[in-house]
């Protein structure tokens, strides 16, 4: 069965502090696994996919596949990123998995 | 581009009504996906059309039912209302090509009451 679970429903930090989201998955085959982000009163849009890559807003995440995890990690968090994030797993066909979500709070 | 758009916002039923909720896709984007979003949960996988063609559907009752037009907008109707169907639905679209996996865009959702 396909599973992703976010260990922390809140987490709090100081604007400038390191922030690590954690993600865990659960598939037996190669999962593409995703974070999405949803700040206050807009929509929920994609932050970044692993297989791009990428860095987005500073962000990176890293598949992990003998821990099964896909943890979101910014150096120095902003106050512009507080806001509820989502993992969520693609595994087989096209719908998504996601997980429960943490709301990450950034404070001056 | 126009992006994903729902209607209504918001809607507030009595249980065991029926409900119909739209999506409008982006422009060029041929699937469409629903998810429910219950209070403090992620969103839950309902189905998802491809090409007018159910593509897909998660573990819900068939009372959860779509459709999708030949403009690629779509609809998702739910029969017999229950409490519990209480939630915000929130519509996705993508441009699937064949073997790949594309961005899934939301729209904003409708959230539903039940009474």
């Amino acid at each position: 069965a396909q599973r992703v679970t976010q260990p922390e429903k809140l987490l709090s930090v100081f604007k400038g502090a390191p922030v690590e989201l954690k993600c865990n998955y659960s598939y037996s085959g190669s999962p593409e696994l995703f974070w999405y982000v949803q700040y206050s009163r807009q929509r929920l849009q994609l932050l970044l996919r692993h297989i791009s890559r990428e860095s987005i807003k500073g962000f990176t995440a890293d598949l992990n596949k003998g821990e099964t995890s896909f943890h979101l990690k910014k150096p120095f968090a902003q106050e512009e990123d507080s806001a509820m994030y989502y993992c969520a797993l693609q595994g087989g066909s096209e719908k998504l998995v996601f997980g429960k979500g943490t709301k990450l709070t950034v404070n001056p | 581009e126009t992006g994903v758009t729902q209607s209504p916002t918001h809607l507030i039923k009595t249980r065991g009504q029926q409900v119909t909720l739209r999506c409008s896709s982006q422009s060029g984007h041929n699937t469409v996906s629903w998810y429910q979003q219950a209070l403090g949960q992620g969103p839950q996988f309902i189905f998802q059309y491809y090409r007018e063609e159910e593509n897909g559907r998660g573990n819900f009752p068939p009372r959860f039912s779509g459709l999708q037009f030949p403009n690629y907008s779509s609809e998702l109707n739910v029969n017999a209302l229950e409490l519990d169907d209480s939630a915000l639905y929130l519509c996705a679209s993508s441009s699937s090509g064949a073997g790949e996996w594309e961005t899934q865009y939301f729209g904003p959702g409708t959230r539903l009451l039940v009474l």
